[in-house]
């Protein structure tokens, strides 16, 4: 059973470029949440989806930011026109249905120049 | 706003060494208090606390919480160099089940 997977693991955009961060969550998780860790900062809450609804979505940014949970395939962050202080390591932690621990992926490391 | 303090924000130690980590909560709706390592990689899950007085055990780690002072502790005994990380506490709160993280607990275990 692999773990959650964030893909791609790397990645630099210039500014005004357009991100594409992906999160397939463990195998039988409906529940996928985004994260975002600044530099010198701690895990800051993004957004909450299930499957094709976001449920909590307070911890986005109101422009540029978007992010989507289809019923099939991975959970999708987007930053459009990004900028330096977009960059970041973003994670994906995914969990089961009820009050199940969260499982993390690996991060997106996006560095924009 | 729910909110998570970790205290200390660093701590060194000698190997062998047992070490006690705090986390106090201040929350609307508590559904469950976790605790994480994170080395440079992802958060790696230690526990899940829900219930208050009962002790989580895994290995030489342990946890409690104590929803009366809102608070959790987080036991390493006979620490090791790779128990260096930095230790998260996490509140899980809320109908959406929000995460809300604390600033973390930076541990170096020295040989």
């Amino acid at each position: 059973n692999a773990g959650v997977m964030q893909n791609p693991r790397h990645l630099v955009r210039r500014r005004g470029q357009e991100a594409r961060l992906r999160c397939s969550p463990m195998k039988g998780h409906s529940h996928v949440y985004w994260y975002r860790q600044l530099p010198e900062e701690g895990l800051k809450f993004m957004v909450y989806l299930q499957k094709e609804n976001i449920i909590d979505e307070s911890g986005m940014p109101k422009e540029r930011f978007s992010a989507e949970f289809p019923k099939e395939g991975p959970s999708i962050l987007r930053i459009q026109q990004v900028v330096r202080g977009d960059s970041a390591a973003y994670f994906c932690a995914s969990s089961g249905a009820g009050d199940a621990e969260a499982f993390f992926g690996q991060g997106t490391r996006l560095t924009v120049v | 706003e729910d909110k998570v303090v970790q205290s200390p924000l660093s701590l060194v130690v000698h190997e062998g060494d047992t070490v006690t980590l705090n986390c106090s909560y201040e929350v609307t709706n508590f559904r469950s208090l976790l605790w994480y390592k994170q080395e440079k990689k992802a958060p790696t899950f230690l526990f899940m606390l829900t219930s208050s007085g009962i002790e989580k055990k895994s290995g030489r780690l342990s946890s409690i919480l104590d929803k009366k002072e809102l608070s959790s502790i987080l036991n390493i005994t006979a620490t090791q160099t790779g128990d260096s990380a930095i230790y998260l506490c996490v509140l899980s709160s809320g109908s959406a089940r929000q995460l809300t993280f604390g600033s973390g607990t930076q541990l170096t275990v020295l040989p």
